[in-house]
């Protein structure tokens, strides 16, 4: 069965740096562009920035300074590093595959907590 | 603010019919690019309801439609229950941006 498992810290202090990783089971990994989301505590969903297979990134232009999205195809695996994290960053974030033109799969959700 | 518009909430009875709004503009939802939806359970990842702006994934109960028209797009409940009740984020993509945006999200609430 298809499914996005991440992990990650979920604790940093301001101005640190935000990494998270989501791996891919029970199908293609490199079919498809993958994406990660986020959701700050009690608002909506963001974009942050999506990669393919061949490692071309799209990011979310209000992020594009301090986003990198790397792929790890031979482990099926994609991570995040967001740099200079504020308390504004809190949030949880969501790893998910893009299939159909949509995010079709999503993993279960990291709560990333900045403060000092 | 979001690129994507929703109302913040919307409310109906068991049995009932409720529509969500999404509204976008000429980079968005008016350049033609398709309209998604999403129901979040509280505590949950967003589940994808509708895609394409009126196919439903296997799975997704008849109850659930989608359209889309001009600038905005609407997801449609019909024979509301009670587990129907969640946030609801339409999803489109933006030129101007070059990336995804969500709406600002829609609480259903099932009286």
């Amino acid at each position: 069965q298809e499914q996005l498992q991440q992990w990650g810290a979920g604790l940093l202090k301001p101005s640190g740096t935000l990494s998270l990783t989501c791996t891919f089971y029970g199908g293609s990994f490199s079919t498809y562009y993958w994406s990660w989301i986020r959701q700050p505590p009690g608002k909506g969903l963001e974009w942050i920035g999506e990669i393919n297979h061949s490692g071309g990134t799209n990011y979310n232009p209000s992020l594009k300074s301090r986003v990198t999205i790397s792929i790890d195809t031979s482990k099926n695996q994609f991570s995040l590093k967001l740099s200079s994290v504020t308390a504004a960053d809190t949030a949880v974030y969501y790893c998910a595959r893009i299939s159909q033109g949509t995010f079709d799969y999503w993993g279960q959700g990291t709560l990333v907590t900045v403060s000092s | 603010q979001s690129v994507l518009t929703q109302p913040p909430s919307v409310s109906g009875a068991p049995g009932q019919r409720v529509t969500i709004s999404c509204t976008g503009s000429s980079s968005n939802i008016g350049a033609g690019y398709p309209v998604h939806w999403y129901q979040q359970l509280p505590g949950t990842a967003p589940k994808l309801l509708i895609y394409a702006n009126s196919n439903r994934p296997s799975g997704v109960p008849d109850r659930f439609s989608g359209s889309k028209s001009g600038t905005s797009a609407s997801l449609a409940i019909t024979g509301l229950q009670a587990e129907d009740e969640a946030d609801y984020y339409c999803l489109s993509y933006d030129s101007s941006l070059s990336g995804w945006v969500f709406g600002g999200g829609t609480k259903l609430t099932v009286l």
